[in-house]
């Protein structure tokens, strides 16, 4: 069965500290999707990315950095220079390969950047 | 483009009662899934629709329904509603040829079950 773990339930940091997100999945899949959602207070799950169990490099989108690691079944997410903006609950997820399979959601874990 | 679409926003419901709520999809997506997300959990499965069908379903009982419309609209019924029903309603929209293609969600229909 797939899971998806994120222990941290709840960070705080100052603006401009960086902050690093865990999460931990378990999958019996080969292929495989892993996803970072950012839910604000509105509600509605934003997408920040998806990573297929083939590519293992590191990716930078501005202040945001993802760092897939397969032998220790992570996908860590790490927001530089955070801002109150980034004040959110952030959810990993995990899909099996093969298009449009159900999305198995971490608890989350509630950032609170304070200015 | 408009994006996934939900309605209503809230609503208030009484144990025992039917609820419906509805979702439409992103422009040029045909596949929607709804998932529920209780306070302080991640969102889970309930069921997902393609070509008017139910394709694949989660673990929730027969009191939760749907239905998708030939415009790739949907409908999520609940009967008989629990105090533990209560939850937010989110609805995703995808592209089923897409593989692994990320899910769109909506802004959710918050739910509360009195």
């Amino acid at each position: 069965a797939q899971k998806v773990t994120q222990a941290q339930t709840e960070i705080s940091v100052v603006e401009k500290e960086d902050v690093t997100l865990d999460c931990v999945y378990e999958t019996r899949d080969t292929t495989y999707y892993l996803f970072w959602y950012k839910q604000p207070p509105s509600g509605e799950l934003v997408f920040l990315i998806r990573r297929n169990s083939f590519d293992e490099q590191n990716e930078i989108s501005g202040r945001y950095s993802w760092n897939f690691q397969k032998s220790t079944s992570s996908f860590n997410f790490t927001i530089t220079a955070s801002q109150v903006v980034d004040s959110a609950v952030y959810f990993c997820a995990l899909s099996e390969a093969g298009g449009n399979t159900p999305l198995v959601f971490g608890k989350g874990t509630r950032l609170s950047v304070i200015a | 483009d408009a994006g996934v679409t939900q309605s209503p926003t809230h609503l208030i419901k009484t144990r025992g009662q039917q609820v419906t709520l509805r979702c439409s999809p992103k422009s040029g997506h045909d596949t929607v899934s709804w998932y529920q997300q209780a306070l302080g959990q991640g969102p889970q499965f309930i069921f997902q629709y393609y070509e008017e069908e139910e394709r694949q379903r989660g673990n929730f009982p027969d009191r939760f329904s749907g239905h998708q419309f030939p415009n790739y609209s949907s409908e999520l019924n609940v009967n008989a509603l629990l105090l533990g029903d209560s939850a937010l309603y989110l609805c995703a929209s995808s592209f089923v040829r897409g593989r692994g293609i990320e899910q769109y969600f909506g802004p959710g229909t918050r739910l509360t079950v009195t």
